[in-house]
C-alpha cells in the first residue's frame, strides 16, 4: 500500500531564510504527488502538483523517483508562508485524483 | 464562487447513534470526495463519488456509506457511531476525476 511520510511535524525559520519541507513516499508504480496547504481559519487548498512543474508563491517541488521524495523548497521564506503544509500522493496513474494519500502535515512557522 | 459547502459545521452525538453529513460541490463539479481527518493526522480517504457512481472506497468499515444526488450533492452517513469516529469531515468536489480537489470547511463530529 502507498505511505506518505513528512518526518518533521513542525519547522520554524526567520523570515528570508530557506525553507524545505521534506516529503517521502513508498509506491511502486508511477505516482502522482501533490503538496495542500491550509493557511490558519482557511480551508485545504492545492498548492502546487508535480505534473505542473510550476512554481507557486515561490515554492517549487521537485519529484525525486530515486529517493522517492517530494520535498517543498522556498528560497526566502515570508511571515504569511507560515501555515499547515501537507504532501499527497494520487495512484492512480493520472485517471483519478479524488482519492489522495496524505501524509501527517508539516506546521511551518516563518518568524519576523 | 461560494466554494464547497458542508453542514452541518459542528455535530456532538451518542455512541450507537446515526449522523448524516451533507456536501454541495462547486458549481459544475462532478465529482465529489469524503475524507476523515482525525486530531493530528493528515485527511484519510473515505469515499469518491463521479456523475452519482462510487468510484473508490477507503478501508473504512459498513457503518460508513456515501451517495451523490443528480444536483452532484453528497451525503456520507455513519452508522452505529463509535468514540472513534470523532474527526473532522472534509469534502471535496473537483470538475472531473482527475481534476485537482477543491476542500469545504468540513464538518466537525465530536461522538460521546
Amino acid at each position: 500500500a502507498q505511505r506518505v511520510t513528512q518526518p518533521e511535524k513542525l519547522l520554524s525559520v526567520f523570515k528570508g531564510a530557506p525553507v524545505e519541507l521534506k516529503c517521502n513516499y513508498s509506491y511502486s508504480g508511477s505516482p502522482e504527488l501533490f503538496w495542500y496547504v491550509q493557511y490558519s481559519r482557511q480551508r485545504l487548498q492545492l498548492l502546487l502538483r508535480h505534473i505542473s512543474r510550476e512554481s507557486i508563491k515561490g515554492f517549487t517541488a521537485d519529484l525525486n523517483k530515486g529517493e522517492t521524495s517530494f520535498h517543498l523548497k522556498k528560497p526566502f521564506a515570508q511571515e504569511e508562508d507560515s501555515a499547515m503544509y501537507y504532501c499527497a500522493l494520487s495512484d492512480a496513474g493520472g485517471t483519478s485524483y479524488g482519492k489522495l494519500t496524505f501524509g501527517q502535515g508539516t506546521i511551518l512557522t516563518v518568524h519576523p | 464562487d461560494a466554494g464547497v459547502t458542508q453542514s452541518p459545521t459542528h455535530l456532538i452525538k451518542t455512541r450507537g447513534q446515526h449522523v448524516t453529513l451533507r456536501c454541495s460541490p462547486i458549481s459544475g463539479h462532478k465529482s465529489v470526495s469524503w475524507y476523515q481527518q482525525v486530531l493530528g493526522q493528515g485527511p484519510q480517504f473515505i469515499f469518491q463519488y463521479y456523475e452519482k457512481e462510487e468510484r473508490g472506497r477507503g478501508n473504512f468499515p459498513d457503518r460508513f456509506s456515501a451517495r451523490q444526488f443528480p444536483n452532484y450533492s453528497s451525503e456520507l452517513n455513519v452508522n452505529a457511531l463509535l468514540l472513534g469516529d470523532s474527526a473532522l469531515y472534509l469534502c471535496a468536489s473537483s470538475a472531473r476525476q482527475n481534476s485537482p480537489l477543491h476542500f469545504g470547511n468540513g464538518t466537525r463530529l465530536t461522538v460521546t
